[in-house]
C-alpha cells in the first residue's frame, strides 16, 4: 500500500499573504490533483499533473499556482490569501487520469485566513 | 449545473437499518466511482461501476448504475455507527479530463 501525505495539516495566514501547501504520494503514480474543499460545495478541482514538470488547469485554478518538480511530489500556492477564507485542500494520486481508476486521497490541509 | 448529483443532502439513521444514496449525472460515462469521507479524513473510494455493469457489491455496499435515466444508487444495509461520514459520487467529464465529485451526502448513523 501507499499513503498521501499533505503538510502541514492545519495552516493559518492573513490576507494576501503567499501560502504553500505540499503533498507528497509513494503510490509511483503518475497522476496528482488538488482540490478545494469547501462546505456544502462538494470538492472542485484547482490543478492537476499527469507527469513530472506537467501542470493542467481545473475549474478552480485562477488565485493558484502549483508545481509538479517530482513525480512524488505536487505542491499548490495561494497567491494572495483572502480574507475570511476557509477551506480544506485535498491532495490525490491517480495511476491513470481517473477515468476509470481510484483517486487516493491525502487527509487534507485545512486553511484558515484571519 | 453541477455533472454529477446526490439527491439529498442529508440522512439519519438508527444502527442496523438500511439505507440508500441517491446520484445523477449528465454526461456519458465509461465509469461512476462512489466515494466515503470520514471526519477529519480524505475521501475513500468504496466502488468503481462500469457502465456495463447494472450492479456491483463489496460487503455491505452495493452500488447500482442505470445509464437510460443517468442514475446510481448506493445502498447500505446493516449500517453501523461508524458509517458516518459524507458520500460522494463521482463521474469522469471526458470533454475536461477530469473527474467530477457531487456535492456528497450526509449519512449520520445513530446508536
Amino acid at each position: 500500500g501507499g499513503i498521501i501525505t499533505q503538510t502541514p495539516k492545519f495552516l493559518i495566514g492573513q490576507e494576501g499573504q503567499k501560502l504553500t501547501l505540499k503533498c507528497q504520494q509513494n503510490f509511483n503514480h503518475d497522476t496528482m490533483y488538488w482540490y478545494r474543499q469547501d462546505s456544502g460545495k462538494g470538492l472542485r478541482l484547482i490543478y492537476y499533473s499527469i507527469t513530472e514538470n506537467d501542470l493542467q488547469k481545473g475549474d478552480l485554478s485562477e488565485g493558484y499556482d502549483a508545481s509538479r518538480e517530482k513525480k512524488s511530489s505536487f505542491s499548490l500556492t495561494v497567491t494572495s490569501a483572502q480574507k475570511n477564507e476557509m477551506a480544506v485542500f485535498l491532495c490525490a494520486s491517480s495511476m491513470d487520469r481517473g477515468n476509470t481508476g481510484q483517486l487516493y486521497f491525502g487527509e487534507g490541509s485545512k486553511l484558515t485566513v484571519l | 449545473s453541477q455533472l454529477a448529483e446526490e439527491n439529498l443532502w442529508a440522512l439519519s439513521v438508527h444502527e442496523g437499518e438500511s439505507v440508500t444514496v441517491n446520484c445523477s449525472y449528465k454526461t456519458s460515462i465509461t465509469a461512476l466511482q462512489w466515494y466515503r469521507q470520514k471526519s477529519g479524513e480524505g475521501p475513500a473510494q468504496l466502488i468503481l461501476i462500469r457502465s456495463n455493469e447494472r450492479e456491483k457489491r463489496n460487503g455491505r455496499l452495493r452500488a447500482t448504475l442505470d445509464t437510460s435515466s443517468q442514475s446510481s444508487s448506493l445502498s447500505i444495509t446493516a449500517t453501523r455507527c461508524e458509517d458516518t461520514a459524507v458520500y460522494f459520487c463521482a463521474v469522469y467529464d471526458s470533454g475536461y479530463n477530469k473527474l467530477t465529485f457531487g456535492k456528497g451526502t450526509v449519512l449520520l448513523v445513530s446508536p
